[in-house]
Protein backbone atom coordinates (compact mmCIF):
# COMPACT_ATOMS: atom_id res chain seq x y z
CA UNK A 1 0.00 0.00 0.00
CA UNK A 2 0.69 3.81 -0.30
CA UNK A 3 3.34 4.88 2.72
CA UNK A 4 3.41 9.15 3.17
CA UNK A 5 6.75 10.20 4.73
CA UNK A 6 6.45 13.84 6.17
CA UNK A 7 9.65 15.96 7.01
CA UNK A 8 10.08 17.88 9.73
CA UNK A 9 7.83 16.69 12.84
CA UNK A 10 8.44 20.31 14.41
CA UNK A 11 9.10 23.37 13.12
CA UNK A 12 9.84 26.52 14.44
CA UNK A 13 9.98 30.23 12.43
CA UNK A 14 9.59 33.47 13.15
CA UNK A 15 6.82 35.90 12.07
CA UNK A 16 7.34 37.19 8.32
CA UNK A 17 9.56 33.87 7.72
CA UNK A 18 9.03 31.01 4.99
CA UNK A 19 8.22 27.18 6.43
CA UNK A 20 8.58 24.30 3.72
CA UNK A 21 6.93 21.15 4.48
CA UNK A 22 8.52 17.78 2.24
CA UNK A 23 6.46 14.67 1.82
CA UNK A 24 7.50 11.67 -0.46
CA UNK A 25 5.15 9.10 -1.13
CA UNK A 26 5.76 5.37 -1.94
CA UNK A 27 3.15 4.23 -4.96
CA UNK A 28 3.73 5.96 -8.25
CA UNK A 29 -0.07 5.81 -9.47
CA UNK A 30 -1.07 7.95 -6.48
CA UNK A 31 -2.07 11.39 -8.14
CA UNK A 32 -3.94 13.84 -5.83
CA UNK A 33 -1.73 15.26 -2.67
CA UNK A 34 -3.72 17.39 -0.61
CA UNK A 35 -2.35 18.90 2.78
CA UNK A 36 -4.45 20.03 5.46
CA UNK A 37 -4.07 22.36 8.71
CA UNK A 38 -5.25 20.92 11.94
CA UNK A 39 -6.05 23.86 15.23
CA UNK A 40 -5.98 22.56 18.36
CA UNK A 41 -9.81 20.76 19.44
CA UNK A 42 -10.76 20.81 15.68
CA UNK A 43 -10.63 18.31 12.54
CA UNK A 44 -8.20 18.71 9.87
CA UNK A 45 -8.70 21.39 7.13
CA UNK A 46 -7.94 21.11 3.49
CA UNK A 47 -5.74 24.26 2.55
CA UNK A 48 -4.65 23.18 -1.03
CA UNK A 49 -4.69 20.30 -3.08
CA UNK A 50 -2.28 19.31 -5.94
CA UNK A 51 -2.90 16.67 -8.71
CA UNK A 52 -0.31 14.84 -10.84
CA UNK A 53 -0.81 16.72 -13.82
CA UNK A 54 0.77 19.82 -12.79
CA UNK A 55 4.09 20.82 -11.15
CA UNK A 56 3.17 23.96 -9.00
CA UNK A 57 0.08 25.08 -7.24
CA UNK A 58 -0.74 29.05 -5.46
CA UNK A 59 -2.83 30.29 -3.62
CA UNK A 60 -2.01 33.52 -2.08
CA UNK A 61 0.53 32.86 1.15
CA UNK A 62 0.16 28.76 0.55
CA UNK A 63 2.18 26.80 -2.53
CA UNK A 64 2.72 23.26 -2.97
CA UNK A 65 4.95 21.75 -5.36
CA UNK A 66 5.13 18.43 -6.78
CA UNK A 67 8.07 16.04 -7.99
CA UNK A 68 6.00 13.20 -9.52
CA UNK A 69 9.50 11.94 -10.61
CA UNK A 70 11.03 11.80 -7.05
CA UNK A 71 7.49 10.88 -5.82
CA UNK A 72 8.35 14.06 -3.65
CA UNK A 73 5.94 17.21 -2.84
CA UNK A 74 6.10 20.15 -0.31
CA UNK A 75 4.31 22.73 1.07
CA UNK A 76 5.55 26.44 1.13
CA UNK A 77 4.18 28.81 3.35
CA UNK A 78 5.26 32.47 2.83
CA UNK A 79 5.15 35.60 5.26
CA UNK A 80 4.48 33.44 7.99
CA UNK A 81 1.51 34.54 10.57
CA UNK A 82 1.10 33.42 14.43
CA UNK A 83 -2.54 32.16 13.52
CA UNK A 84 -0.53 30.22 10.78
CA UNK A 85 0.52 27.93 13.68
CA UNK A 86 -1.09 24.59 13.71
CA UNK A 87 -0.48 20.80 12.62
CA UNK A 88 -0.14 20.35 8.69
CA UNK A 89 -0.51 16.99 7.26
CA UNK A 90 0.11 15.87 3.79
CA UNK A 91 -1.67 12.96 2.23
CA UNK A 92 -1.72 11.17 -0.73
CA UNK A 93 -4.23 8.66 -3.58
CA UNK A 94 -4.43 7.17 -6.62
CA UNK A 95 -7.70 7.06 -8.21
CA UNK A 96 -9.68 4.44 -8.42
CA UNK A 97 -13.25 5.74 -10.07
CA UNK A 98 -14.31 6.36 -6.24
CA UNK A 99 -14.19 3.11 -5.29
CA UNK A 100 -11.18 1.83 -3.17
CA UNK A 101 -10.77 5.30 -2.26
CA UNK A 102 -8.39 6.61 0.84
CA UNK A 103 -5.94 9.07 1.71
CA UNK A 104 -2.86 7.87 3.14
CA UNK A 105 -1.57 10.73 5.76
CA UNK A 106 2.01 11.41 7.06
CA UNK A 107 2.46 12.23 9.99
CA UNK A 108 1.96 16.06 10.65
CA UNK A 109 4.17 19.07 11.25
CA UNK A 110 3.39 20.68 14.25
CA UNK A 111 4.59 24.35 12.59
CA UNK A 112 5.53 27.30 15.57
CA UNK A 113 4.76 30.86 14.31
CA UNK A 114 6.65 32.86 16.90
CA UNK A 115 5.88 36.90 17.34
CA UNK B 1 -24.33 25.54 6.72
CA UNK B 2 -23.53 23.48 9.57
CA UNK B 3 -20.72 21.64 9.67
CA UNK B 4 -19.59 17.97 10.69
CA UNK B 5 -21.18 16.95 13.86
CA UNK B 6 -19.61 13.96 15.88
CA UNK B 7 -20.92 13.05 19.41
CA UNK B 8 -19.76 12.47 21.86
CA UNK B 9 -17.02 14.96 22.01
CA UNK B 10 -15.27 13.08 24.75
CA UNK B 11 -15.49 9.39 26.23
CA UNK B 12 -13.40 7.02 28.39
CA UNK B 13 -14.20 3.38 28.98
CA UNK B 14 -12.30 0.48 30.74
CA UNK B 15 -10.44 -2.10 29.01
CA UNK B 16 -13.35 -4.95 27.26
CA UNK B 17 -16.24 -2.38 27.13
CA UNK B 18 -17.56 -1.36 23.99
CA UNK B 19 -17.99 2.05 22.33
CA UNK B 20 -20.54 3.22 19.94
CA UNK B 21 -19.53 6.91 18.43
CA UNK B 22 -21.86 8.96 16.05
CA UNK B 23 -21.20 11.26 12.52
CA UNK B 24 -23.37 13.29 11.37
CA UNK B 25 -22.66 14.71 8.01
CA UNK B 26 -22.73 18.56 6.00
CA UNK B 27 -26.29 18.04 4.70
CA UNK B 28 -26.54 16.73 1.28
CA UNK B 29 -23.28 14.92 1.99
CA UNK B 30 -23.71 11.50 1.20
CA UNK B 31 -20.16 9.73 1.64
CA UNK B 32 -18.54 9.45 5.49
CA UNK B 33 -15.02 8.41 6.40
CA UNK B 34 -13.79 7.58 9.66
CA UNK B 35 -10.23 7.82 10.57
CA UNK B 36 -8.32 7.40 13.96
CA UNK B 37 -5.36 9.69 15.17
CA UNK B 38 -2.68 8.99 17.43
CA UNK B 39 0.55 10.55 18.56
CA UNK B 40 2.37 7.59 17.51
CA UNK B 41 0.86 6.65 13.68
CA UNK B 42 -0.81 9.44 12.62
CA UNK B 43 -4.22 9.85 10.75
CA UNK B 44 -5.41 6.22 9.84
CA UNK B 45 -8.14 5.53 7.42
CA UNK B 46 -10.56 2.94 8.55
CA UNK B 47 -13.61 2.88 6.67
CA UNK B 48 -15.65 4.67 4.62
CA UNK B 49 -19.54 4.36 3.69
CA UNK B 50 -21.89 5.49 0.97
CA UNK B 51 -25.37 5.14 0.58
CA UNK B 52 -25.34 2.74 3.21
CA UNK B 53 -22.55 0.71 1.67
CA UNK B 54 -18.89 0.19 3.37
CA UNK B 55 -16.99 0.95 0.14
CA UNK B 56 -13.40 0.58 1.70
CA UNK B 57 -12.12 -0.85 5.09
CA UNK B 58 -8.48 0.19 6.30
CA UNK B 59 -6.10 -2.37 8.09
CA UNK B 60 -7.98 -2.30 11.47
CA UNK B 61 -8.83 -5.09 13.23
CA UNK B 62 -12.61 -6.74 13.32
CA UNK B 63 -13.60 -4.95 16.41
CA UNK B 64 -13.71 -1.71 14.63
CA UNK B 65 -17.05 -2.02 12.47
CA UNK B 66 -19.40 1.09 11.08
CA UNK B 67 -22.62 1.68 9.94
CA UNK B 68 -24.39 4.40 8.03
CA UNK B 69 -28.21 4.80 7.69
CA UNK B 70 -30.53 6.31 5.59
CA UNK B 71 -30.02 9.98 6.24
CA UNK B 72 -26.09 9.52 6.03
CA UNK B 73 -25.83 9.60 9.37
CA UNK B 74 -22.62 7.55 10.64
CA UNK B 75 -21.54 5.07 13.50
CA UNK B 76 -18.66 3.47 14.20
CA UNK B 77 -18.50 0.90 17.13
CA UNK B 78 -15.50 -0.68 18.51
CA UNK B 79 -15.93 -3.43 21.06
CA UNK B 80 -13.80 -5.57 23.62
CA UNK B 81 -11.77 -2.14 24.11
CA UNK B 82 -8.10 -1.82 24.07
CA UNK B 83 -5.56 0.41 26.01
CA UNK B 84 -4.27 1.21 22.19
CA UNK B 85 -7.75 2.10 21.22
CA UNK B 86 -6.93 5.70 22.61
CA UNK B 87 -7.23 7.64 20.20
CA UNK B 88 -9.22 10.84 18.70
CA UNK B 89 -11.69 9.35 16.38
CA UNK B 90 -12.49 11.61 13.13
CA UNK B 91 -15.29 11.78 11.00
CA UNK B 92 -14.90 13.16 7.76
CA UNK B 93 -18.13 13.84 5.25
CA UNK B 94 -18.16 14.56 1.17
CA UNK B 95 -20.74 14.83 -1.19
CA UNK B 96 -19.50 11.77 -2.68
CA UNK B 97 -16.38 9.31 -2.74
CA UNK B 98 -13.65 9.95 -4.43
CA UNK B 99 -10.88 12.65 -4.86
CA UNK B 100 -13.16 15.11 -6.92
CA UNK B 101 -15.12 15.47 -3.56
CA UNK B 102 -13.41 17.49 -0.42
CA UNK B 103 -13.69 16.08 2.40
CA UNK B 104 -14.93 18.13 5.65
CA UNK B 105 -12.96 16.79 8.81
CA UNK B 106 -15.66 16.89 11.76
CA UNK B 107 -14.21 17.94 15.33
CA UNK B 108 -13.36 13.96 16.32
CA UNK B 109 -14.12 12.32 19.51
CA UNK B 110 -11.36 11.86 22.05
CA UNK B 111 -11.87 8.49 23.28
CA UNK B 112 -9.45 6.99 26.63
CA UNK B 113 -9.59 3.47 27.78
CA UNK B 114 -8.27 2.87 30.88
Amino acid sequence: GENVEQHPSTLSVQEGDSAVIKCTYSDSASNYFPWYKQELGKGPQLIIDIRSNVGEKKDQRIAVTLNKTAKHFSLHITETQPEDSAVYFCAASRNSGGSNYKLTFGKGTLLTVNP
Amino acid sequence: KAGVTQTPRYLIKTRGQQVTLSCSPISGHRSVSWYQQTPGQGLQFLFEYFSETQRNKGNFPGRFSGRQFSNSRSEMNVSTLELGDSALYLCASSPFPGQDSEQFFGPGTRLTVL
